[in-house]
This record gives structure tokens, sequence and C-alpha cells, in this order.
């Protein structure tokens, strides 16, 4: 069965200090992968979409990348930290195709103080 | 007309009762609907998938009405552990979009 990991579970970071999330999934290959933010009683925001190595659509303009190293690796990243990224950052996996479910891992809730 | 819209409830419910909650969604041409629920502080997990004829899984019924461009989730004998927040997620264009979600209390 597939299994999806993210770390750390909880993070707090200064504003301005970088910031580096990763997600790994296991039990499938070539999956497409996804990084979501969810602000405080809000909806969820997509970020980043990969669909496969190397291959990554941005959603939303801001100061966070993502970079998909491995085929079941997919990380999110920031050079400086804004107070505005807090949040609880989800990472998810679905088959190929548009048509089909995301299944999500635990999540990262990261605060900027 | 926004692309996927729910009621944000919250709707209080007493164990039980019968709840339905209906999204609406813009584009005529998705394909795919799902229901996910979401507990406090939690990841969403896929709830159902929902097909074109409709589909039930146990106390849980999902229906899609294309004309209308709806789809519409109905629990029965509603229990304490129903209490959570129900997504309702549709395709778009080239990608799922995802509700802001009904949150569901269910009352002793």
């Amino acid at each position: 069965s597939q299994t999806i990991h993210q770390w750390p579970a909880t993070l707090v970071q200064p504003v301005g200090s970088p910031l580096s999330l990763e997600c790994t999934v296991e039990g499938t290959s070539n999956p497409n992968l996804y990084w979501y933010r969810q602000a405080a009683g809000r909806g969820l925001q997509l970020l980043f979409y990969s669909v496969g190595i190397g291959q990554i659509s941005s959603e939303v303009p801001q100061n966070l990348s993502a970079s998909r190293p491995q085929d079941r690796q997919f990380i999110l990243s920031s050079k400086k930290l804004l107070l505005s990224d807090s949040g609880f950052y989800l990472c998810a996996w679905s088959g190929n195709g548009v048509l089909m479910e995301q299944y999500f891992g635990p999540g990262t809730r990261l605060t900027v103080t | 007309r926004k692309e996927v819209e729910q009621d944000p409830g919250p709707f209080n419910v007493p164990e039980g009762a019968t709840v339905a909650f209906n999204c609406t969604y813009s584009n005529s041409a998705s394909q795919s609907f799902f229901w996910y629920r979401q507990d406090c502080r939690k990841e969403p997990k896929l709830l159902m998938s929902v097909y074109s004829s409709g589909n039930e899984d146990g106390r849980f019924t999902a229906q899609l009405n294309r004309a209308s461009q709806y789809i519409s989730l109905l629990i029965r004998d509603s229990k304490l552990s129903d209490s959570a927040t129900y997504l309702c997620v549709v395709n778009g264009d080239d990608k799922i979009i995802f509700g802001k979600g009904t949150r569901l209390h269910i009352l002793p």
C-alpha cells in the first residue's frame, strides 16, 4: 500500500530564516505530487505540483520554491520566510492524470515569528 | 461564480439525524468529483468519489447533478465521530479544486 510522509510535523521559525520541508511517498512510482498551504480557518491553496522529476508548476507567485530531486521526493523551500508564510503545509500525491483522487500526508504546521 | 462553492456552516445537528451538504461548481466540463473529510488540525482524507450514477458507502450517499452543476453528500444516522469539515473537490481544466469546506458539529 502507498504511504506518504512529511517532516517535520511542527516548526517555529523567525522571519527571514530559510525553510525546507520534505515529503516522500512509498509504494508507488511516478506519482503526481502537490504542495498545499492552509492558513488558519481557510481553504486549501495549491502552491506547486509536479508530474515528474525536475518538473515543477507554480500556482501562486510567492517567496516559496519547490523541487523534485527524486521520483518520490518533493521539497518545499524558502530563502527568507515572511510572517504570512505561517500555515499548515500539506503534501499530496495522486496517480497520473488530473482526474485522480489525491492522498495527503500528515502536514507540517509552520509558525513564523 | 466561484469555481467550487460550499456553505461554510457550521451545521449543528443532533446525533442520529440526517444531514445533507451541497456543493456547486462552475466548470460544466468537470469530470471528477470527490468528498473529503478533514478533522481539526489534521490532513484531509478521501471520503468518497462521486459518480454520475451516484454512490453509497454505508451511511454516506453522494450524488451528482450535472444539469444544475452541484454535488451532494448525505449522512444518515449521524454519529458524534462524523463531526468534521467536509470538503468538496472538483477537477478544473487541468487541476483539482478544493472547496473551502462545510463544518459539521454532531450534538449529543
